[in-house]
């Protein structure tokens, strides 16, 4: 069975940092571009950032660029998403996704930036 | 960059009644990339229709995909009370890749 499990959300201060990781399970994790996509509150689906199988290529929307870093440990089957320098508007939940075509997501993970 | 476009922002239906929702881009999609999905709330979403018009696995003949180029259509024949959420579209070749959603909502 595919499961993604996402998590390391919870609530930060302007200007401050966190790390989202998604463990993945019950496929070749490898083999599979992966990608972060959030749901700000009451708002529609925003692809946030790419990466290749290999951790060799990343992706990165406008929004993030410059502050957010994905990466990868196909040794762990595990996804990361580390998020600096971080803005009220980030506050989202953010959903893992095996890419690019969705079959599966992360259960979302909560990340709320206020003071 | 190609931007989809998704309407009516909201339908408002009643159960038994079928549900047309478009979804169009400012350049023309390869089909093959065109996909659609279903989120409920406080839910991820779920894979509905890959490739513009074929069914993901276990979802029901109720649902169908059409179109081409830069019009895509996605209907629910007949719709059911667990019908009732919002439904994306996607284009997976190129970024962005969702349109703004479409929330069916009873009527």
């Amino acid at each position: 069975e595919v499961q993604l499990k996402d998590s390391g959300g919870g609530l930060v201060q302007p200007g401050g940092s966190l790390r989202l990781s998604c463990a993945a399970s019950g496929f070749t994790f490898s083999s599979y571009a992966m990608s972060w996509v959030r749901q700000a509150p009451g708002k529609g689906l925003e692809w946030v950032s790419s990466i290749s199988g290999s951790g060799g290529t990343t992706y990165y929307a406008g929004s993030v660029k410059g502050r957010f870093t994905i990466s990868r440990d196909n040794s762990k089957n595990t996804l990361y998403l580390q998020m600096n320098s971080l803005r009220a508007e980030d506050t989202a939940v953010y959903y893992c996704a095996k890419w690019p075509l969705v079959d599966y997501w992360g259960q979302g993970t909560l990340v709320t930036v206020s003071s | 960059e190609i931007v989809l476009t998704q309407s009516p922002g909201t339908l408002s239906l009643s159960p038994g009644e079928r549900a047309t929702l478009s979804c169009r881009a400012s350049q023309s999609v390869n089909s093959s990339y065109l996909a659609w999905y279903q989120q409920k709330p406080g839910q991820a979403p779920r894979l509905l229709i890959y490739a513009a018009s074929s069914r993901a696995t276990g979802i029901p003949d109720r649902f169908s995909g059409s179109g081409s180029g830069t019009d895509f259509t996605l209907t629910i024949s007949r719709l059911e009370p667990e019908d009732f959420a919002v439904y994306y579209c996607q284009q997976y070749g190129s970024s962005p890749p969702f349109g703004g959603g479409t929330k069916v909502e009873i009527k």
